[in-house]
């Protein structure tokens, strides 16, 4: 079975440009959620959405939106860029909207944006 | 005091070495507790789930201290293999909102 696929992999853009980044949850999956991993850090949570509704949203400016599609695949958009959002975005899927240990959240490789 | 607080190490320890980390948090109304491993570049992976005093699986033990408010993972018999960054993490808000904390790093030599 696939696992959580994310595109693109890598992606470099410049200030005040606007991006969209792709997640597919892992077949069966309905939970999917995005986080923000800087160099030297854990992820940070920003959204899970779980049966197309936003179940959670982490301290994140209104610059990031997200969504999820009949499909259970999800984008996580953000608009108006800055250098600080240079990182690599982590997206998970699991079974449940809870953090569970028999329904673990499973992640993808990542996009690594990086921000000129 | 943050969340989820941890000593970002390195810890540098020969095969065959026990080595311990602990993971200290602050919210003392979440139930459920979990360490990932992320190798460098890539992307992180459960290792265990502690949710009462503890949890076995193999050479890794983790453990859980209600009264003090953290977690610890103690790797016995340290391989080459488990050189990678152990990430705690503590869900809150009804287990929605999952907090990482930054991480240790953890290399095993020869």
């Amino acid at each position: 079975d696939a696992g959580v696929t994310q595109s693109p992999t890598h992606l470099i853009k410049t200030r005040g440009q606007q991006v969209t980044l792709r997640c597919s949850p892992i077949s069966g999956h309905k939970s999917v959620s995005w986080y923000q991993q800087v160099l030297g850090q854990g992820p940070q949570f920003i959204f899970q959405y779980y049966e197309k509704e936003e179940r959670g949203r982490g301290n994140f400016p209104d610059r990031f939106s997200a969504r999820q599609f009949p499909n259970y695949s999800s984008e996580l958009n953000v608009n108006a860029l800055l250098l600080g959002d240079s990182a690599l975005y982590l997206c998970a899927s699991s079974v449940t909207a809870t953090f569970v240990s028999n329904q673990p959240q499973h992640f993808g490789d990542g996009t690594r944006l990086s921000i000129l | 005091r943050k969340e989820v607080e941890q000593d970002p190490g390195p810890f540098n320890v020969p095969e065959g070495a026990t080595v311990a980390f602990n993971c200290t948090y602050s919210n003392s109304a979440s139930q459920s507790f979990f360490w990932y491993r992320q190798d460098c570049r890539k992307e992180p992976k459960l290792l265990m789930s502690v949710y009462s005093s503890g949890n076995e699986d193999g050479r890794f033990t983790a453990q859980l201290n209600r009264a003090s408010q953290y977690i610890s993972l103690l790797i016995r018999d340290s391989k080459l293999s488990d050189s990678a960054t152990y990430l705690c993490v503590v869900p809150s808000g009804g287990s929605y909102i999952p907090t990482f904390g930054r991480g240790t790093s953890l290399i095993v030599h020869p």
